[in-house]
């Protein structure tokens, strides 16, 4: 049981190239959410799936689109990635009240 | 709409000591509240929760915090500091409620713990 995975762990994008975050979980949860930290931040919710086929925006969706492929994956797609997107971004998954984490990735854009 | 302040973003302690990081909450209807911590270059792992059982709601590693409506709090306390818990601190708040954006965590902005030798 792996819990939520992400891939890649760490990624270095020139402005304007486009990416897709990859995230998979195996605990046959519904709801699946996409968050970015950034220092002195916190965590801020970029979009979310309540349920396959569902995508809803979050705090902070501009410059982002998201893929809820199955219940299992969900993915996070930067189509022309700005400096202002340079993160670590966490994918989650939910079970009841409770959100797990996966470990991350870290980009930066130059 | 929910919201959530951590006071401090950097707290030192020496080890040994007691460990106080404050949380404040404001929410609409009654919350459900959480303490994650953050390693170094890792994902964030669960620490505590609370959903309106016991106020008084123990965790992980000793941890412990308590739920205070009247204040609209949930400080995180631990009563003796061990060089293992520097890390970040995040408190969240999660209101539940029936519909597609049901228990949406919003987080405070962290409070960074070292515990000085």
């Amino acid at each position: 049981n792996a819990g939520v995975t992400q891939t890649p762990k760490f990624q270095v994008l020139k402005t304007g190239q486009s990416m897709t975050l990859q995230c998979a979980q195996d605990m046959n949860h519904n709801s699946m959410y996409w968050y970015r930290q950034d220092p002195g931040m916190g965590l801020r919710l970029i979009y979310y799936s309540a349920s396959e086929g569902t995508t809803d925006k979050g705090e902070v969706p501009n410059g982002y689109n998201v893929s809820r492929l199955n219940k299992r994956e969900f993915s996070l797609r930067l189509e022309s990635a700005a400096p202002s997107q340079t993160s670590v971004y966490f994918c989650a998954s939910r079970s009841s009240y409770e959100q797990y984490f996966g470990p991350g990735t870290r980009l930066t854009v130059t | 709409a929910q919201s959530v302040t951590q006071l401090g973003s950097h707290v030192s302690v020496s080890e040994g000591a007691l460990v106080l990081l404050r949380c404040n909450y404001s929410s609409s209807v009654p919350p459900y509240l959480f303490w994650y911590v953050q390693y170094p270059n890792q994902g964030l792992q669960l620490l505590l929760k609370y959903t309106s059982a016991a106020t008084l709601v123990k965790g992980i590693n000793g941890f412990e915090a308590e739920f205070k409506k009247s204040e609209t709090s949930f400080h995180l306390t631990k009563p003796s500091a061990h060089m293992s818990d520097a890390a970040e601190y995040f408190c969240a708040v999660s209101t539940p409620y029936s519909g597609a954006g049901s228990y949406q965590l919003t987080f405070g902005k962290g409070t960074k713990l070292s515990v000085i030798p």
